[in-house]
């Protein structure tokens, strides 16, 4: 248990579905991120919320959409997905700044796309 | 951009038997963390370091992170089955404070 839940923890959906990632940290951190996880590659940054502003998008399709509506919560809202999107996405967070603290990370959601 | 890379790939060992992994950046390091996950799970911080030369353990594992800070090595103890998993390097970058970048992370076995 690491302090960041996230829900659901396996989701299947088709590519016409809208559906939501949940994340959701008990430890009073300041800033939470998006991460995806492909087999065979390294963990992608997708998203960073700081003080609950956005911080870093890194050339992430409009297809993803992040929302943090406060510091304990982030959600990651998902519509119009390819195949390719298929993989483990991965919440975490920190208490900024950034260097000096290690990030804390919640089990994943493990998403299907078909 | 900086890059991790992760050496090796993969790893199989005997239970009891002592191994190595190491991370090597692109450019100097200013603060490496290593992560242990379990396959499809999150991942469970192990250590950060920041200093060259500075040298970290948790019951069996320990890591360093050399003096020219761009290269950590992290070192397994007489290896049990549960230590299996996959083990990730990972650096923040100092153009974007709020940015952990990743190696693509060494799968461990260790056989009973």
């Amino acid at each position: 248990e690491t302090g960041v839940t996230q829900t659901p923890r396996h989701l299947v959906m088709g590519m016409t579905n809208k559906k939501s990632l949940k994340c959701e940290q008990h430890l009073g951190h300041n800033a939470m991120y998006w991460y995806k996880q492909s087999a065979k590659k390294p963990l992608e940054l997708m998203f960073v919320y700081s003080l609950e502003e956005r911080v870093e998008n890194n050339s992430v399709p409009s297809r993803f959409s992040p929302e943090c509506p406060n510091s304990s919560h982030l959600f990651l809202h998902l519509h119009t997905l390819q195949p390719e999107d298929s993989a483990l996405y991965l919440c975490a967070s920190s208490q900024v700044p950034r260097l000096e603290n290690e990030a804390f990370f919640g089990q994943g959601t493990r998403l299907t796309v078909v | 951009s900086q890059e991790l890379e992760q050496s090796p790939q993969s790893l199989i060992v005997q239970e009891g038997k002592n191994l190595t992994i190491n991370c090597t950046s692109s450019k100097t390091l200013y603060g490496l963390y290593w992560y242990k996950q379990k396959y499809g799970e999150g991942l469970i911080f192990l250590m950060m370091l920041q200093k060259g030369g500075e040298e970290k353990s948790h019951e069996k594992i320990t890591a360093k992170l050399d003096e020219k800070k761009q290269q950590s090595s992290l070192h397994i103890t007489a290896s049990q089955p549960s230590h299996a998993g996959i083990y990730l390097c990972g650096a923040a970058s100092l153009t974007g404070a709020n940015n952990l970048f990743f190696g693509t992370g060494t799968r461990l076995t260790v056989i009973p």
